[in-house]
């Protein structure tokens, strides 16, 4: 079946701009991730969703970036005022539930920020 | 929080030759997967051991979860067994399932 994926594939922004990324995730997983990876911080998770909870928002970097998830599929991540140091790989993730169960990667959205 | 920690940091090898990566993590785990990075940046996933051991193909994996740690074995690797390989692990409170990743080993491979 389908993998999770992920848009746009690129993004270049202006600093100050803000940018939405989307996740679809693997259909009938109820868990969704989404990680950063950057050069100089490797790979971070920043916040994780069980159907359209968020309990976990421990790893947004400021108060610039957000996430929801609608229908229990689709998951948005917003980040707002764009700054340079944004400028990495977002990845998404999927899972059946949260816990302990493999998860599944996107191809990622690699974003710029001019 | 746990921490992951990969060696060796950089692996190159002939063609044929086989390789082992290790990670060690400092607290005990519900989940531990390795991935392999290709150069277009996707995750794939080789293996989800928490514990145990599984072979696939010329690959192998270890987790040996009471002394905390797993190993990765590549046998006969070939060119396209380059790129970076990340061992991460879940657990702790709450066990939400979010996963801690090490800084990965890069591996290459030359003909």
């Amino acid at each position: 079946g389908a993998g999770v994926s992920q848009s746009p594939s690129n993004k270049v922004t202006e600093k100050g701009k803000d940018v939405e990324l989307r996740c679809d995730p693997i259909s009938g997983h109820t868990a969704l991730y989404w990680y950063r990876q950057s050069l100089g911080q490797g790979l971070e998770f920043l916040i994780y969703f069980q159907g359209n909870s968020a309990p976990d928002k421990s790893g947004l970097p400021s108060d610039r970036f957000s996430a929801e998830r609608t229908g229990g599929s689709v998951s948005t991540l917003t980040i707002q005022r764009t700054q340079q140091e944004d400028s990495a790989v977002y990845l998404c993730a999927s899972s059946l539930i949260t816990g302990s169960y493999e998860q599944y990667f996107g191809p990622g959205t690699r974003l710029t920020v001019t | 929080g746990i921490q992951v920690e990969q060696s060796p940091p950089d692996l190159i090898l002939q063609e044929g030759a086989n390789s082992t990566l290790r990670c060690n993590f400092s607290d005990s785990v519900n989940n531990l997967q390795w991935f392999h990075q290709n150069p277009w940046g996707q995750l794939i996933n080789l293996f989800y051991i928490p514990s145990g051991t599984k072979q696939n193909g010329r690959l192998s994996a270890t987790t040996v979860a009471t002394e905390r740690y797993s190993l990765l074995y590549i046998s006969s690797s070939q060119t396209t067994d380059s790129g970076v390989y990340f061992c991460a692990v879940g657990g702790g409170s709450g066990n939400t399932g979010k996963l801690i990743f090490g800084q990965g080993t890069t591996l290459q491979v030359k003909p």
